[in-house]
């Protein structure tokens, strides 16, 4: 059981928007500024595509974005594209020696 | 180019050991913490351990503390997972992963180069 919630799945039409929340605790999201983001085609390495809750690496459009609102945080892909069709991993330090993830969302794009 | 290889993945019996490698190139080593991380069939991405740059500061996953040694040789730009007393639920596909800012752990600014991964398989 991951410590972090994730949605199973989501979906958009190409060009659209869509959202993926990432819930977790005082003690994790909320509690810190550290919250990643990964894209993961099957086959392929993952992708880091948010640092820090919205900073986006060198080379990752700016269609990716990230916040967070209390223990909730969140990934939006806009201008959805067939390419962005993943699934998409959040992930935040716990403090101490801890780190966790969520269990991932399966991006559908229609 | 920025490169991370992995290699030692095999097919082991439970209670068995195996020791999975990592090649690292372009791109100075030393600089580096690296991590080992995990996705077993059907699951979401785990982390294993992380080793920071000399190898002092070492972090294992609840799940095989006291079972994995993560090590690295900085002068042959290598890291290493040796796994010991191995259980089916350890089966998965192993990367290796470096973190995004030199010199900072892997918690702070996630793991932006990923090696391809190598398969374990416990049976």
């Amino acid at each position: 059981q991951s410590a972090l919630t994730q949605p199973p799945s989501a979906s958009g039409s190409p060009g659209q928007s869509v959202s993926i929340t990432c819930t977790g605790t005082s003690s994790d999201v909320g509690g810190y500024n550290f919250v990643s983001w990964y894209q993961h085609h099957p086959g392929k390495a993952p992708k880091l595509v948010i640092y820090e809750v919205s900073q986006r690496p060198s080379g990752v459009p700016d269609r990716f974005s990230g916040s967070k609102s209390g223990n909730t945080a969140s990934l939006t892909v806009s201008g959805l594209q067939a390419d962005d069709e993943a699934d998409y991993y959040c992930n935040s330090y716990a403090g101490g020696n801890n780190w966790v993830f969520g269990p991932g969302t399966k991006v559908s794009v229609l | 180019q920025v490169q991370l290889v992995e290699s030692g993945g095999d097919l082991v019996k439970p209670g068995g050991s195996l020791r999975l490698s990592c090649a690292a190139s372009g791109f100075t080593f030393s600089d580096y913490y690296m991590a080992w991380m995990r996705q077993a069939p059907g699951k979401a991405l785990e982390w294993v351990s992380f080793i920071s740059l000399t190898g002092s500061t070492i972090y294992y996953a609840d799940s095989v503390k006291g079972r994995f040694t993560i090590s690295r040789d900085n002068a042959k730009a290598s890291l290493y997972l040796h796994m010991e007393s191995l259980r089916a639920e350890d089966t998965a596909l192993y990367y290796c992963a470096r973190p995004l800012k030199p010199r900072s752990s892997p918690y702070y600014f996630g793991l932006d180069v990923w090696g391809q991964g190598t398969t374990v398989a416990v049976s």
